[in-house]
């Protein structure tokens, strides 16, 4: 079974707008931390945001917070205001002993 | 403060020669980690490293293998080539003891022909 779920394979948005990006996992496991990475065409993973299970706000970095739903397992990417440079690849993931990454949602932001 | 470093940033090898990648992570950072990046497999968890023990492996065979030096530094060694193993291999440092947060190199995008 999957542990990190990515159901929007790619999105579109248009600029100044806002986007969420969907992500649900599944652990048993009491602690865990979860995360969002992009990864624009160069290739480098960028890290974004970072929520642990026992965090009791939603985190957030800038334009990037984190809608955290625990009871739902559901880790919501939102971006707001987005940039034509936000067009890339954004990967959720899962740490438990090692990280465990979606699929990833392709976002292209239109002018 | 430096980010984490890995080198070369391309390769290209034939099936059957083996290759060595290599990290330097961010200063100060134990932890050194490797993932595989293919279209079809998504991302993977290869092994980490702390504190130069290996500290967990993923599911991939043993032709892939890797080390930590003293000072952090990590090295990944995959014998024997085969065309599968062509990807793009990540390489992430972190500080486990304050925080989870990893910070990822740009990888080195190896081409098996």
């Amino acid at each position: 079974a999957q542990k990190i779920t990515q159901t929007q394979p790619g999105m579109f948005v248009q600029e100044k707008e806002a986007v969420t990006l969907d992500c649900t996992y599944d652990t048993s496991d009491p602690s865990y931390g979860l995360f969002w990475y992009k990864q624009p065409s160069s290739g480098e993973m960028i890290f974004l945001i970072y929520q642990g299970s026992y965090d009791q706000q939603n985190a957030t970095e800038g334009r990037y917070s984190l809608n955290f739903q625990k009871a739902r397992k559901s880790a919501n990417l939102v971006i707001s205001a987005s940039q034509l440079g936000d067009s890339a690849m954004y990967f959720c993931a899962m740490r438990e002993e090692n990280l465990i990454f979606g699929k990833g949602t392709k976002l292209s932001v239109k002018p | 403060k430096a980010g984490v470093t890995q080198t070369p940033r391309y390769l290209i090898k034939t099936r059957g020669q083996q290759v060595t990648l290599s990290c330097s992570p961010i200063s100060g950072h134990r932890s050194v980690s490797w993932y595989q990046q293919t279209p079809g497999q998504g991302l993977q968890f290869l092994f980490e490293y702390f504190s130069e023990t290996q500290r967990n492996k993923g599911n991939f065979p043993g032709r892939f293998s890797g080390r930590q030096f003293s000072n952090s530094r990590s090295e990944m060694n995959v014998s024997t080539l085969e065309l599968g193993d062509s990807a793009l291999y990540l390489c992430a440092s972190s500080d486990r003891a304050t925080n989870e947060k990893l910070f990822f190199g740009s990888g080195t995008q190896l081409s098996v022909l």
